[in-house]
């Protein structure tokens, strides 16, 4: 099955510094990859995703770029703002009828004032 | 707005009791999973449920049992809870939003069995 890897485990990062989560998967089939945010003591939230027939997204001063030889992808968040402290997890997933999410251990971000 | 509950935040249970923990969600989605977060480990998957009475089992299967009677309730079941299943319980459910394919969660249930 599906096994996601997610680099680093923490990281701490000054206010208005870029922040890059880097993950990897082994299943060359998985087609979908999203990332969440977790704040402290709230559910995870969706915040970027990107299929894989696409090599890279933007929105705003987030952006997620997608190796599908190398099987990586990564997570770049630019200019941060001590709102961006929380864990990150980024997932694959093959999306067909009744899909199945694997998730990454997740990345606590630091945003230090 | 998409909403998804469950029925508790915290649990405390002793070791050999049943335990149900229940998420419902309001926006008619096919497709429902129940998820445990421990620290250093993400989100496992347990369970999941793409229709009414369907399931399939997830990575971590072992010790648990799961009921979808209506499409809104997706019902997580521990057997005889143990004091590894001390954890985070956290529900989901699934929308396919044109490319998008959203999970959204619920608040979660901190569960300590002792």
């Amino acid at each position: 099955g599906e096994n996601v890897e997610q680099h680093p485990s923490t990281l701490s990062v000054q206010e208005g510094d870029s922040a890059v989560i880097k993950c990897t998967y082994s299943d060359s089939a998985s087609n979908y990859f999203p990332w969440y945010k977790q704040e402290l003591g709230k559910r995870p939230q969706l915040i970027i995703d990107i299929r894989s027939n696409v090599g890279e997204k933007k929105d705003q001063r987030i952006a997620v770029t997608l190796n599908k030889t190398a099987k990586h992808f990564s997570l770049h968040i630019t200019e941060t703002q001590p709102e961006d402290s929380a864990v990150y997890f980024c997932a694959a997933s093959l999306t067909h009828y009744g899909q199945n999410f694997v998730f990454g251990p997740g990345t606590r971000l630091s945003v230090l004032p | 707005d998409v909403k998804v509950t469950q029925s508790s935040r915290y649990l405390v249970k002793r070791t050999g009791e049943k335990v149900f923990l229940e998420c419902v969600q309001d926006m008619d989605h096919e497709n429902m999973f129940w998820y445990r977060q421990d620290p250093g480990l993400g989100l496992r998957l347990i369970y999941f449920s793409y229709d009414v009475k369907m399931k399939e089992k997830g990575d971590i299967p072992e010790g648990y049992s799961v009921s979808r009677e209506k499409k809104e309730r997706f019902s997580l079941i521990l057997e005889s809870a143990s004091t590894n299943q001390t954890s985070m319980y956290l529900c989901a459910s699934n929308k396919r939003e044109g490319s998008r394919e959203t999970q959204y969660f619920g608040p979660g249930t901190r569960l300590l069995v002792l």
